[in-house]
Parts: C-alpha cells; sequence; structure tokens
C-alpha cells in the first residue's frame, strides 16, 4: 500500500540549521504537505509544495522535492529552541482532496 | 487566523458507552475529515465528507462509527459502542480544494 517514510529522530545545535527527509509512494499525489505537532498539541499545516514545483520558500522554511525520486524535505534555516517538536510529511493520495498519508514523524530536539 | 475547534480535549468512557466527538470546521470549508493517532503511532485517516456524505472511508471506520453535520457549522464523529483499542487522539480536519488542510487540536479519548 501507499507509504510515508520519515528518520525518527534529529537532534541539532541551536542557529544550525535542519534538514528533515521524507520518501513517499504514492506518484498521484499532487499536494505534498509538513505539519509540526507541539507535545499535547494538534497539528500545525507549516507549508505544503504542489507536485509539479520543485522548490518552495516560506520565511525560515525551505521545501524541496524530487518528484522522480519521490523525496520531499524541510530545511528550517537558524533553529530555535522554540521548534523543537514533531514533523509529519504527509502526501494527499490519490491527489486532488483525497485522503493524506502521514509519515511517522521526526522528533526533532533543538540544543542551546 | 481561522481555526478548526474541536470538543471536548478529553473524554474518558467506559468500553461500551456512546462517544460522540465535536467539532467546528472553518466556515467556508467544503471537505471535513476525521483521523486518529494512537499513542506512538501514525496519525491515520480515518473518513472524509463532503457535500453532506461520506466521500471516503479507510478499514478502520467500520459499523461502530458514523459521522454527521447536523447543522451548517458542527461536525461529529460518533462512536457507537467503545472499545479499548479506539484510546486515541482524535483529530478533525477541514479544507478547501487545493488547500493545505487545517486540523483540530485533537479530542483525546480514552477507554477504560
Amino acid at each position: 500500500g501507499e507509504d510515508v517514510e520519515q528518520s525518527l529522530f534529529l537532534s541539532v545545535r541551536e542557529g544550525d540549521s535542519s534538514v528533515i527527509n521524507c520518501t513517499y509512494t504514492d506518484s498521484s499525489s499532487t499536494y505534498l504537505y509538513w505539519y509540526k505537532q507541539e507535545p499535547g498539541a494538534g497539528l500545525q499545516l507549516l507549508t505544503y509544495i504542489f507536485s509539479n514545483m520543485d522548490m518552495k520558500q516560506d520565511q525560515r522554511l525551505t521545501v524541496l522535492l524530487n518528484k522522480k525520486d519521490k523525496h520531499l524535505s524541510l530545511r528550517i534555516a537558524d533553529t530555535q529552541t522554540g521548534d523543537s517538536a514533531i514533523y509529519f510529511c504527509a502526501e494527499n493520495y490519490g491527489g486532488s482532496q483525497g485522503n493524506l498519508i502521514f509519515g511517522k514523524g521526526t522528533k526533532l530536539s533543538v540544543k542551546p | 487566523e481561522p481555526e478548526v475547534t474541536q470538543t471536548p480535549s478529553h473524554q474518558v468512557t467506559q468500553m461500551g458507552q456512546e462517544v460522540i466527538l465535536r467539532c467546528v470546521p472553518i466556515s467556508n470549508h467544503l471537505y471535513f475529515y476525521w483521523y486518529r493517532q494512537i499513542l506512538g503511532q501514525k496519525v491515520e485517516f480515518l473518513v472524509s465528507f463532503y457535500n453532506n456524505e461520506i466521500s471516503e472511508k479507510s478499514e478502520i471506520f467500520d459499523d461502530q462509527f458514523s459521522v454527521e453535520r447536523p447543522d451548517g457549522s458542527n461536525f461529529t464523529l460518533k462512536i457507537r459502542s467503545t472499545k479499548l483499542e479506539d484510546s486515541a487522539m482524535y483529530f478533525c480536519a477541514s479544507g478547501s480544494r487545493g488547500r493545505g488542510y487545517t486540523f483540530g487540536s485533537g479530542t483525546r479519548l480514552t477507554v477504560v
């Protein structure tokens, strides 16, 4: 079945860049998403990218999409302690308003 | 910024009891969803709802589950006879075509 894979943990120092990687399997996905979940909280949409784009930048966030390799990454520049959270990659299965398939999430720890 | 509101934030229920989880989606959104996240596991799709009917559901969404949009603002998930394995965080989400989905902060359901 369709799947989204992410590494489970990432640890960086404050001020460094963080890169969270994700691979997905559904080639018909039209959108790919990054969500952030802080402890005990809901899922906050950080950014999304349309599948015909290869890059999207939004302030400190840069999303890179390699559609051929079905690889998505999220780069957070100048990582802060407030960025510590779990980051979920998701694809919309079947395109358009299809349901979202989530990865297991990458726990980002930012050390001062 | 518009929000998806879920109530209650935490519900404890006895096995076999019925529960109703409530959501108020963003007012101009047309697509509505329920997802769940069992502790330590992936966020999983349950059901999508569009134009007053279920448009898609997963294998998890069996006859014990139902959804309803009883008026113009609420969107509910009912679990008829709860089981221990229904304990999870339940997220409501809403979306409009071509945009990211906005999630609520979730209802933590504990079945005892």
